[in-house]
């Protein structure tokens, strides 16, 4: 059974503030995908990365995927309350022709004024 | 933007009743799948579909659950049964390609058994 966990769970922070995330697995995965989710609503992509030690920003997201593809980590610069959400991070596997996700036990990140 | 669209959005049903939850995916997708998520846990896996037959599906996925493509748009995730723990959000998802390309999630039903 493929895990992956999520550090923090809940995080708390002043807008303003630099933070990290931090999505670790025993598996390989073909690609790690990180999403948000509002409340209600369905997961939305924010990123894929695919190579071992490949690095992508999203204006003040920065994603990094390990070299070995078993974590990754979503680093946000100078956070605002708009980056308030669940962070999810999901590993790509592939079987035949069947893929799936399998999905992290989430982050809620909280920005305060 | 094109979306996948799910209906309804929130659905109450009695334990032992049937439920079938819709989804239109993107029009020019290929591959689809139902996730779902228990409040306040993680989104799980539940099964995926391709070229009409299921391609892959996961152990909650038991003789209770059946997926459908009835038509050309429609997929469809049907509970035969339904049970108290079967309350959660339910996500579709579908993607264009196989492999690394960005699967487009609904808005969700969720689902409430009483």
């Amino acid at each position: 059974t493929q895990l992956l966990e999520q550090s923090p769970q809940f995080l708390s922070i002043q807008e303003g503030e630099n933070l990290t995330v931090y999505c670790n697995s025993s598996s390989v995965f073909s690609s790690l995908q990180w999403y948000r989710q509002e409340p209600g609503e369905g997961p939305v992509l924010l990123v894929t990365v695919v190579t071992g030690g490949e690095v992508k920003k999203l204006k003040r997201l920065t994603f990094q995927f390990g070299d070995a593809r078993k974590d990754s980590s979503l680093h946000i610069t100078a956070a605002q309350p708009g980056d308030t959400g669940l962070y999810l991070c999901a590993g790509a596997s592939y079987t035949g022709t069947a893929s799936k996700l399998t999905f992290g036990t989430g982050t809620r990140l909280q920005v305060t004024l | 933007e094109p979306e996948v669209t799910q209906t309804p959005s929130h659905q109450v049903t009695q334990m032992g009743q049937e439920v079938i939850l819709r989804c239109v995916p993107i029009s020019n997708h290929l591959y689809f799948y139902w996730y779902r998520q228990i409040l306040g846990q993680k989104v799980e896996f539940l099964v995926s579909f391709y070229n009409n037959e299921i391609s892959e599906k996961s152990e909650i996925f038991d003789d209770q659950f059946s997926v459908e493509r009835p038509d050309g748009s429609n997929f469809t995730l049907k509970i035969r049964s339904t049970k108290l723990e079967d309350s959660a959000m339910y996500f579709c998802a579908s993607k264009q390609g196989f492999s690394n390309t960005e699967a487009f999630f609904g808005q969700g039903t969720r689902l409430t058994v009483v």
